[in-house]
């Protein structure tokens, strides 16, 4: 069975610096993964996903990740953040194994919180 | 807007009461969910309809019911329910896995429950 971990529950940044939330998984089988963005009072919004090819992909507001086989990493980053970003942060996993269900796994989530 | 559209966003309730809670999705999407967030919990998944068809209980008690009567709502009925249970209820949809394998989920806003 598939599993996320992200290693920090809170990420305390000043404004304009970069950012990298981290994120862990363990499968047995190729996996999907994505990244999602939970605003306060808000739902999940998909960020960024990565399916295949490049490793690394680019998703909206300027926030991109990597993909790492050997290191089962799929680490988030920004380069500047921003007021707004301010949120918390989903790592998901899916199994790539074929099936009817679409069953995602979800990490803990990292509080992003940035401070003028 | 998110393009599913849960409702109400509040809801308080005894633990005698029964009340319901509405998803709504104007996507085209063929499958639902529901996921319940707690703090400091990663999300759960507690139901998936895949063209109105229930293929996914995840051991959900049965204080929650879900219904599906079509591909475009989805409503989770609520009965006898414990303290425990106050949580943001997520309402998602995709596109089935096996039609677009990729698709990802798109989230409502949710419904914030407390059981008193």
């Amino acid at each position: 069975a598939q599993s996320v971990t992200q290693l920090d529950s809170q990420v305390p940044v000043f404004e304009e610096a970069p950012v990298e939330l981290r994120c862990n998984y363990s499968s047995s089988v190729s996996v999907y993964l994505f990244w999602y963005v939970q605003y306060p009072n808000q739902g999940l919004q998909l960020l960024l996903k990565y399916l295949s090819g490049s490793t690394l992909v680019k998703g909206i507001n300027g926030f991109e990740a990597e993909f790492n086989k050997s290191q089962t990493s799929f680490h988030l980053r920004k380069p500047s953040v921003h007021i707004s970003d301010t949120a918390e942060y989903f790592c998901a996993v899916r199994e790539n194994s074929g099936g009817s269900n679409y069953k995602l796994t979800f990490g803990k989530g990292t509080l992003l919180t940035v401070n003028p | 807007e998110t393009g599913v559209t849960q409702t109400p966003r509040h809801l308080v309730m005894g633990m005698t009461n029964k009340k319901s809670l509405k998803c709504e999705q104007h996507l085209g999407h063929n499958a639902m969910y529901w996921y319940k967030q707690s703090a400091k919990k990663p999300l759960e998944l507690m139901f998936v309809y895949n063209f109105k068809e229930q293929t996914e209980n995840n051991s959900v008690p049965s204080r929650f019911s879900p219904e599906c009567p079509n591909s475009s709502h989805l409503f989770l009925h609520l009965h006898t329910l414990q303290p425990e249970d106050s949580a943001l209820y997520l309402c998602a949809s995709s596109q089935v896995p096996g039609i677009s394998y990729n698709s990802p989920l798109h989230f409502g806003n949710g419904t914030r429950l407390t059981v008193t």
